[in-house]
């Protein structure tokens, strides 16, 4: 694909429930990250993957939380025992450098009810 | 750590008018800086990045933004607004390799 693709475009879930985002990032790119968006609190940086770096865990709000890539390609963001504050645009973004431009997937609109 | 602040969480500006929105950042190093655009119901955009050849960056649409080392800004201005600007802006700040961290955005209307 052209685009970094992201699975499922909404995910409604009950509170408690465990949810995994896919995220295929663009062919080559060897940096990718995960954002979380929800209204007027901006893009929340969550982990972050370079190369074969162990990952920029630093920004993911809870043990709860976890995400990994495989391959040094897709990425699976996993959210467990989803909370109501949960509920958010979870955004995909790839790069072919650490300092290049981020290219960004359309988002997994999470609703935890 | 690197850090960024927007001044003002909504601007409104009439068409033709300058837009300046503001960005301020912290880095402990020489940073790169971004501005990135999300129309609405649409994903995020490259708007123009600044990598320390220019302090002056010109980007897509008119947008352009200049590199204030001492005063620890990056500025986004567009000197007539157009009704189709209309969009949530982002500044950015990447420590030269490390994670990029965003600003809380500042949505822009444009008034007719």
């Amino acid at each position: 694909g052209a685009g970094v693709s992201q699975s499922p475009s909404n995910k409604v879930t009950e509170k408690g429930k465990d949810v995994e985002l896919r995220c295929d990032p663009i062919s080559g790119h060897t940096a990718l990250y995960w954002y979380r968006q929800s209204l007027g609190q901006g893009l929340e940086f969550l982990i972050y993957f370079q190369g074969n770096s162990a990952p920029d865990k630093s920004g993911l709000p809870s043990d709860r939380f976890s995400a990994e890539r495989t391959g040094g390609s897709v990425s699976t963001l996993t959210i467990q025992r989803t909370q109501q504050e949960d509920s958010a645009v979870y955004l995909c973004a790839s790069s072919p450098s650490p300092t290049g431009e981020l290219f960004f997937g359309e988002g997994s609109r999470l609703t935890v009810l | 750590a690197q850090s960024v602040t927007q001044l003002g969480s909504h601007v409104s500006v009439s068409e033709g008018a300058l837009v300046l929105l503001r960005c301020n950042y912290s880095s402990s190093v020489p940073p790169y800086l971004f501005w990135y655009v999300q129309y609405p119901n649409q994903g995020l955009q490259l708007l123009l990045k600044y990598t320390s050849a220019a302090t002056l960056v010109k980007g897509i649409n008119g947008f352009e933004a200049e590199f204030k080392k001492s005063e620890t800004s990056f500025h986004l201005t567009k000197p007539s607004a157009h009704m189709s600007d209309a969009a949530e802006y982002f500044c950015a700040v990447n420590n030269q390799g490390g994670k990029l961290i965003f600003g809380q955005g500042t949505e822009l209307s444009v008034k007719p």
